[in-house]
């Protein structure tokens, strides 16, 4: 059974900093391209980041490029995502979310999401 | 950036019902589009992948169809368990990009 479990979620400052983690279990991580996917209060989902089976290849929002970093250790199932110089509008919930096939196609499966929220 | 256009934004309807929801691609993404539902307090869930393939375990009253830039989800007969909200998304290329959502709710 595939299982994505998110965690490091919380409150921080305006300007501050926070890493999200991502343990996934039930399939061949290092196989599949892996992205984060945000959801604001009321609103829809928001695709943030990608990352390749290998982790050579990465894609960013441009909302987020340059503050967020995706990495993966495919020697321990697990994905990241570093962000920095936080905003409110950066206040989500954030999942991870498996690619159906190795390197593209939809999400097949989701976390259940661990809350940012950016406030002073 | 391909931009992905869902309408309506809410439809109220009945069980029994027959309900369509249509996204359109600002530009061509072939067949590479997903329809997820989404409860509250959950993550979205994938019905429909590649425009037109039922995910493993989505009842049949759930259909897609289109390709190029036009897409609709059709639900056969609404039940009391698909009053949620349905996101389109396409998978053709970065910035993966999601529709605004389409919220059905109880007439």
């Amino acid at each position: 059974e595939v299982q994505l479990l998110e965690s490091g979620g919380g409150l921080v400052q305006p300007g501050g900093s926070l890493r999200l983690s991502c343990a996934a279990a039930g399939f061949t991580f290092s196989t599949y391209a892996m992205s984060w996917v945000r959801q604001a209060p009321g609103k829809g989902p928001e695709w943030v980041s990608a990352i390749s089976g290998g982790g050579g290849y990465t894609h960013y929002a441009d909302s987020v490029r340059g503050r967020f970093t995706v990495t993966r250790d495919n020697s321990k199932n697990t994905l990241s995502l570093e962000m920095n110089s936080l905003r409110a509008e950066d206040t989500a919930v954030y999942y991870c979310a498996k690619h159906r096939v190795a390197h593209t196609g939809d999400f097949d499966y989701w976390g259940q999401g661990t809350l940012v929220t950016v406030s002073s | 950036d391909i931009q992905m256009t869902q309408s309506p934004s809410t439809l109220s309807a009945s069980v029994g019902d027959r309900v369509t929801i249509t996204c359109r691609a600002s530009q061509s993404i072939s067949n590479w589009l997903a329809w997820y539902q989404q409860k509250p307090g959950k993550a979205p869930k994938v019905l429909i992948y590649k425009a037109s393939s039922l995910e493993s375990g989505v009842p049949s009253r759930f259909s897609g169809s289109g390709s190029g830039t036009e897409f609709t989800l059709t639900i056969s007969s609404l039940q009391p368990d698909d009053f949620a909200t349905y996101y389109c998304q396409h998978s053709s290329s970065y910035p993966r990009t999601f529709g605004q959502g389409t919220r059905v709710e109880i007439k």
